[in-house]
């Protein structure tokens, strides 16, 4: 079956840095999706990586594994209005995405 | 501004009541998604059209239909509404059916009393 696991929930502090890791086991691969949704709102798209190594996007980098089937999102200089779930879907060989539950990342002062 | 738009927000049924959720889109995306999602859970793919050609997928309740009359706008309809549908449910588009990112609507709450 397909499958993606990602933590439940992560708690960091306002300025720090947090990781947020993605392993996932699917029918084929074509790309890794991050994907950020506040509470009561839509999934809005954050970063897409289909080769192996780093993307960054000003505060937030995310990082891709396709050997181990890994990927992580990071998130430097947190603000509290980067409290919210952080979804990772991937691609796979049909064009289908397939989510993750989601990563609830709550922030503290 | 070019968008994803969903009516309404918030909506409340009676159990076995049918009801009608829509989606539009201001994009001209060629495909368009719909995905039930319950608290604390990925979203659940339940149907997508590229053009129109329709897709359902294989675990989606036959309770479940969907329509797609113009590029435009597409219809989630459920004909007998249970306890367990009350979700959010999220319409999607994209531009094409590969390697496109997802844009979201705001997602209707639907509540079933």
């Amino acid at each position: 079956g397909q499958n993606i696991d990602q933590p439940t929930e992560m708690t960091a502090t306002e300025g720090a840095i947090v990781q947020i890791n993605c392993t996932y086991q699917t029918s084929g691969f074509n790309g890794l999706f991050w994907y950020q949704q506040h509470a009561g709102e839509a999934p809005t798209f954050l970063s897409y990586n289909v080769l192996d190594g780093l993307e960054e996007k000003g505060r937030f980098s995310s990082f891709l594994s396709r050997s181990k089937g890994y990927s992580y999102l990071l998130l430097k200089e947190l603000q509290m209005k980067d409290s919210a779930s952080y979804l990772c879907a991937v691609l796979d060989s049909n064009y289908q995405l397939i989510w993750g539950a989601g990563t609830k990342l709550i922030i503290k002062p | 501004d070019a968008m994803v738009i969903q009516n309404p927000r918030y909506q409340v049924t009676q159990f076995g009541k049918p009801v009608t959720l829509s989606c539009s889109q201001t994009l001209n995306h060629n495909v368009m998604y719909w995905y039930q999602q319950k608290s604390s859970q990925a979203p659940k793919l339940l149907f997508h059209y590229y053009d129109k050609d329709f897709n359902n997928e294989a675990d989606t309740p036959d309770n479940f239909q969907s329509r797609r009359p113009n590029t435009s706008f597409c219809f989630l309809d459920i004909r007998s509404p249970g306890l367990g549908d009350a979700a959010m449910y999220l319409c999607a588009t994209s531009r094409g059916q590969e390697v496109e990112e997802q844009y979201f609507g705001p997602g209707t709450r639907l509540t079933v009393t």
